[in-house]
């Protein structure tokens, strides 16, 4: 059984500092690593996508994979109150083109 | 290039009847995958079809189908609705290719009485 796992939050932080982001999953044969951010009532929209184990850059977004520890992060730098939304992170297996999903960690950014 | 479209946007059905859902992927893509998000369950992977053919099933029941045409537009259909049948149902488009990134549709809320 895959599985994806991400705290539900919700993670606060205040506007301007770094909100950091966790998930774990249990299938070592995954390969593709996604973030996407969700708005109450909208779908989920693309953040960024990892495939190899380091850091990846985009803007005010940094994704993080570490392979050997089955962990994937999403670092948001200056954030701002527009970031408030729920971060979903999802998995692809090798040999596959769907993705698993965890079930979302809720960040809210103060004024 | 123009997005994933789904129709209708919102709906609101009575137990025991039945529903189809449609999707149409960006231009050029032969994947389409179709999920159900609940509050209480997240986003669970429905079916994905590539090329008319179903290539991957999640674990629904039956009452749950879908189909995909030349053209990759897709449908899926739930018969016999049950009130825990109420979620958002999102398609998903990508090339097909394992890893590929999905572009998600804005959904269709769904609310059986």
């Amino acid at each position: 059984q895959k599985e994806v796992e991400q705290n539900s939050g919700p993670l606060s932080v205040p506007e301007g500092a770094i909100a950091s982001l966790n998930c774990t999953y249990s299938d070592r044969g995954s390969q593709s690593f996604f973030w996407y951010r969700q708005y109450s009532g909208k779908s989920p929209e693309l953040i960024m996508f990892i495939y190899s184990n380091g850091d990846k850059e985009d803007g005010r977004f940094t994704a993080q994979l570490n392979k050997a520890s089955q962990y994937v992060s999403l670092l948001i730098r200056d954030s701002q109150p527009s970031d408030s939304a729920t971060y979903l992170c999802a998995v692809a297996v090798s040999g596959y083109s769907t993705l698993t999903f965890g079930k979302g960690t809720m960040l809210l950014v103060s004024p | 290039k123009a997005g994933v479209t789904q129709t209708p946007r919102y709906l609101i059905k009575t137990r025991g009847q039945q529903v189809t859902l449609s999707c149409s992927p960006i231009s050029g893509h032969r994947s389409v995958s179709w999920y159900q998000q609940t509050p209480g369950q997240g986003l669970q992977f429905l079916f994905e079809y590539f090329s008319e053919t179903q290539r991957n099933k999640g674990n629904f029941p039956g009452r749950f189908s879908g189909r995909q045409f030349s053209n990759s537009r897709s449908e899926m259909n739930v018969s016999t609705l049950e009130l825990g049948d109420s979620a958002l149902y999102l398609c998903a488009s990508s090339s097909g290719q394992d890893g590929d990134t999905q572009y998600f549709g804005p959904g269709t809320r769904l609310t059986v009485l």
